[in-house]
């Protein structure tokens, strides 16, 4: 069963904390996604990731980063978390660029 | 950068009529275009690819994609409760790289 997961699925943080959101894919998709959705704003793209340590800036890096060691492991950190990254973030997995993505079921993080 | 317009906001429909939502789009030069639903608390689920001018169907649900107009739609027959969700257009962009997506339109299908 093709699947994309997403852990936690609802977390809250208070200011400054670290925080790490993890996606798990288990297709042996080469590129892994994290968005992050807003109301009003739709999905926005934070980062993209190519494969093992081949990862680029989407449009809204900013405050984030990302890890991955294993092709179906995709880690969004946030360093010192601020109250505007309240969010619900979305990985998502494809075979290569252009093919259909899979979404997880999104994480809920609120920061206080 | 690109942009993607849903319209209408929200839209409520009763069982069995046609509901058809509308995306535009700031260019004409993505090739790939795609709806998803999400179902309220769920992730994001594909509907249809459409990738060239005219009409591509999936079951209940239909696309019509005309690049000269920078407009897409999507028409879905038959609708049933269960379809009561958000629906986001994408467009594909930079070469394939990723999708930006339209801000929704949220249906409520009543029975």
């Amino acid at each position: 069963d093709m699947k994309v997961t997403q852990m936690p699925r609802y977390l809250i943080k208070r200011m400054g904390e670290n925080v790490l959101l993890e996606c798990g894919q288990d297709m042996s998709h080469e590129t892994m996604y994290w968005y992050r959705q807003d109301p009003g704003l739709g999905l926005q793209l934070i980062y993209i990731s190519y494969d093992v340590d081949s990862n680029s800036e989407g449009d809204i890096p900013k405050g984030y980063r990302v890890s991955r060691k294993k092709r179906e492991h995709f880690s969004l950190i946030l360093d010192s978390a601020k109250t505007n990254q309240t969010s619900v973030y979305f990985c998502a997995s494809s075979l290569v660029n252009y093919a259909e993505q899979f979404f997880g079921p999104g994480t809920r993080l609120t920061v206080l | 950068q690109q942009k993607v317009q849903q319209s209408p906001e929200s839209l409520t429909v009763s069982e069995g009529a046609m509901a058809s939502l509308n995306c535009t789009f700031s260019d004409g030069t993505s090739d790939n275009f795609r709806w998803y639903r999400q179902h309220s608390g769920k992730g994001l689920e594909v509907l249809v690819s459409i990738f060239s001018d005219g009409e591509k169907e999936e079951g209940r649900f239909t696309a019509h994609l005309n690049r000269a107009s920078l407009h897409v739609s999507l028409h879905i027959r038959e609708p049933q409760p269960s379809d009561s969700a958000v629906y986001l257009c994408a467009m594909v962009y930079q070469g394939g790289r990723a999708l930006i997506f339209g801000t929704g339109t949220t249906v409520s299908v009543s029975p």
